[in-house]
């Protein structure tokens, strides 16, 4: 098992809050990722990191944000959920390093998001 | 730009038979490839890459894939399923250099049945 974190696994909440997905991983990886994807389908890459004080937005538009003040935190936040923003958002980190480690991505457990 | 296709949505296949989940992929210059799987309600898990060297990379759980250049894929197989198995499969790819994000295939889900 990767040591990347996710909490909380679940979450079930009402029109208008604001949310923060929390990422953790004890690698000490440089670069982080985060995912959305529908159950069983594609994913999107929505915000990347490739180390701290680093972040830019991924291919898929999205309404959250991000930061990265410490290597091995990755908050997304949702500043006002929509019941669009449903769907299960997944975080990964890697290391490219030396080469032979070729960007490796090992991915948390994800976090099923549930906006009423 | 970099992308992957993986022409099946779903693969069915018998418990003991040889299965084949297939993936191409355009890419500027030397690929890094990689497979990871997805079992229901979990993250995905590495399962191989291909970094240079030898054609057919060996990964977790007896799975193995052949890199063809001139192709330009990638197919996982494995010479006997397990229902076990049954799960979504994800290919990606990316540049040897320059950009470190990797593009994912839609996935396929590979169905073993007893």
């Amino acid at each position: 098992e990767a040591d990347i974190y996710q909490t909380p696994r679940y979450l079930v909440i009402g029109t208008g809050k604001k949310i923060t997905l929390e990422c953790s991983q004890t690698m000490g990886h440089d670069k982080m990722y985060w995912y959305q994807q529908d159950p069983g389908m594609e994913l999107h890459l929505i915000h990347y990191s490739y180390g701290v004080n680093s972040t830019e937005k991924g291919d898929l538009s999205s309404e959250s944000t991000v930061s990265r003040i410490r290597t091995e935190h990755f908050p997304l936040t949702l500043e006002s959920a929509r019941p669009s923003h449903t769907s299960q958002y997944l975080c990964a980190s890697s290391d490219h390093g030396l080469a032979t480690a070729g960007d490796t991505q090992y991915f948390g457990p994800g976090t099923r998001l549930t906006v009423l | 730009a970099q992308s992957v296709a993986q022409p099946e949505d779903q693969v069915n296949v018998a418990e003991g038979n040889p299965l084949t989940v297939k993936c191409t992929y355009s890419v500027s210059g030397n690929p890094y490839l990689f497979w990871y799987v997805q079992y229901p309600n979990r993250g995905l898990q590495f399962l191989l890459k291909y970094i240079t060297g030898d054609n057919l990379v060996k990964g977790s759980y007896g799975f193995e894939a052949e890199f063809n250049k001139s192709q330009t894929s990638f197919h996982l197989k494995k010479p006997s399923a397990l229902v076990s198995d049954s799960a979504l499969y994800f290919c990606a790819v990316r540049p040897g250099g320059g950009s470190y994000i990797p593009t994912f295939g839609r996935g396929t889900s590979l169905i073993v049945h007893p």
